[in-house]
């Protein structure tokens, strides 16, 4: 179990272009979310996947933001036409529906370490 | 949608001090999570606690659903221990919604 791992760590971009991020969740867990961070916020989240339906968009993902999860494997958040108000942190989270069997974990989410974007 | 408060919003101690953090939610939940988010960003899992009290080291957590709050304890609190504490909620089986943090400086 290698944890959630995001792709690329830190992205600078001009302001107009595309970006796109990497999602691989634990290996065995079905649901995956994408929040987004800004500085001195906590996470509000943005979709959810389980497995490969895409379930809830937020308000918060506008038309340029397009997430998808091929296979209901690894998933993409891409962005088009960044604006600088898009910079923030990209969160991504896992977690097993039913959480693991007998440890009573309930809907525990797991989160990767995030991918920073600015746009510039 | 459901609202979450976490007090206090900053917190300075010095090593070795004890602390209370407290999240209220306005609605009932089935699912509560608190964490920690180290100074590199990552958001670490401290426990999953819809109701009850659990034990960890020097970390304990308590929730009473039923009057809507839960409790992060810190003893002996380390530097280590710096960075924001968050708690989040859903009422539902998915969505979790995340409070404003609390945001703690543990001084050597």
């Amino acid at each position: 179990d290698t944890g959630v791992s995001q792709n690329p760590r830190h992205k600078i971009t001009k302001r107009g272009q595309n970006v796109t991020f990497r999602c691989d969740p634990i290996s065995e867990h079905n649901r995956l979310y994408w929040y987004r961070q800004t500085l001195g916020q906590g996470p509000e989240f943005l979709t959810y996947f389980q497995n490969e339906a895409q379930l809830e968009k937020s308000r918060l993902l506008s038309d340029r933001f397009s997430a998808e999860r091929p296979k209901g494997s690894f998933s993409t958040l891409e962005i088009q036409r960044t604006e600088q108000g898009d910079s923030a942190m990209y969160l991504c989270a896992s977690s097993l529906e039913g959480g693991a069997q007998g440890t009573g974990s309930g809907n525990t989410i797991y989160f990767g370490e995030g991918s920073w974007l600015t746009v510039v | 949608g459901i609202q979450v408060e976490q007090s206090p919003p900053d917190l300075i101690l010095q090593e070795g001090a004890n602390s209370t953090l407290r999240c209220n939610f306005s609605d009932s939940v089935n699912n509560l999570q608190w964490f920690h988010q180290n100074p590199w960003g990552q958001l670490i899992n401290l426990f999953y606690i819809p109701s009850g009290t659990k034990q960890n080291g020097r970390l304990s957590a308590t929730t009473v659903a039923t009057e809507r709050y839960s409790l992060l304890y810190i003893s002996s609190s380390q530097t280590t221990d710096s960075g924001v504490y968050f708690c989040a909620v859903a009422s539902g089986t998915y969505k979790y919604i995340f409070g404003t943090g609390t945001r703690l400086k543990v001084l050597a």
